[in-house]
């Protein structure tokens, strides 16, 4: 049973466009969400997060939006830069977990110039 | 945040052989995982490796499979034993990151195909 979902595995934007990438989560003991950002050949690194007590967080180009009762959550990426294309991960981890994380599968950003 | 060392970046081994994946942090670190990301799918969580004492396993992975390692607080390894195809996955090193929101920081991973 996959407890974070990421449904699509690629995505193609237009540089300069907004890139929005989805997450879905069912289980609703989760209160902390991250997005980590991952090239070839080299590991994830974190990217934004965001706490269940709020419902937007932004970091430059980066916001996450956050919609408890949906249970989703979306990256936002506004402009969309040929450095972006990666793929991105959504974690999710509930309180008291000890560092565990829950992972989505990825999504596969591509930038086209 | 803690710079990660993860040798080696990358392997091509035969079915039934060893390889033991080696992760070295520049600061001590209290705690550290070992993932796994088989091809297309997301990061699990192979095991917590505990300083001088027995790694803690998360469901579906065994000491025997996956034996670990971590003697100190910088260094821990990760060997994947007695080896088959389905084994073949990147293997990601992580350490809890300084950062109070930044959770896990990961290693460059190692790259494992076996034939």
């Amino acid at each position: 049973d996959q407890q974070v979902k990421q449904n699509s595995p690629s995505l193609s934007v237009q540089e300069g466009r907004i890139s929005i990438l989805n997450c879905d989560y069912t289980n609703s003991m989760f209160d902390y969400f991250l997005w980590y950002k991952k090239y070839p050949a080299e590991g994830p690194t974190f990217l934004i997060s965001i706490s269940s007590i709020k419902d937007k967080n932004e970091d430059g180009r980066f916001t996450v939006f956050l919609n408890k009762s949906a249970k989703h959550l979306s990256l936002h990426i506004v402009p969309s830069q040929p450095g972006d294309s990666a793929v991105y991960f959504c974690a999710a981890s509930a309180m008291d977990s000890n560092y565990q994380l829950i992972w989505g599968a990825g999504t596969k950003l591509i930038i086209k110039p | 945040s803690a710079v990660i060392s993860q040798k080696p970046s990358r392997d091509i081994c035969q079915r039934g052989t060893s390889l033991t994946i080696q992760c070295q942090v520049d600061s001590q670190v209290t705690m550290m995982f070992w993932y796994r990301q088989q091809p297309g799918q997301s990061l699990t969580l192979i095991a917590t490796a505990n300083q001088g004492s027995e790694a803690t396993y998360e469901s579906g992975f065994v000491i025997d499979k996956f034996p670990i390692s971590r003697p100190n607080l910088t260094f821990s390894t990760l060997t994947v034993s007695n080896m088959s195809p389905e084994d073949s996955s990147i293997y990601l090193c992580s350490v809890v990151g300084k950062a109070t929101n930044e959770k896990l920081f990961f290693g460059s991973g190692t790259q494992l195909s076996v034939l």
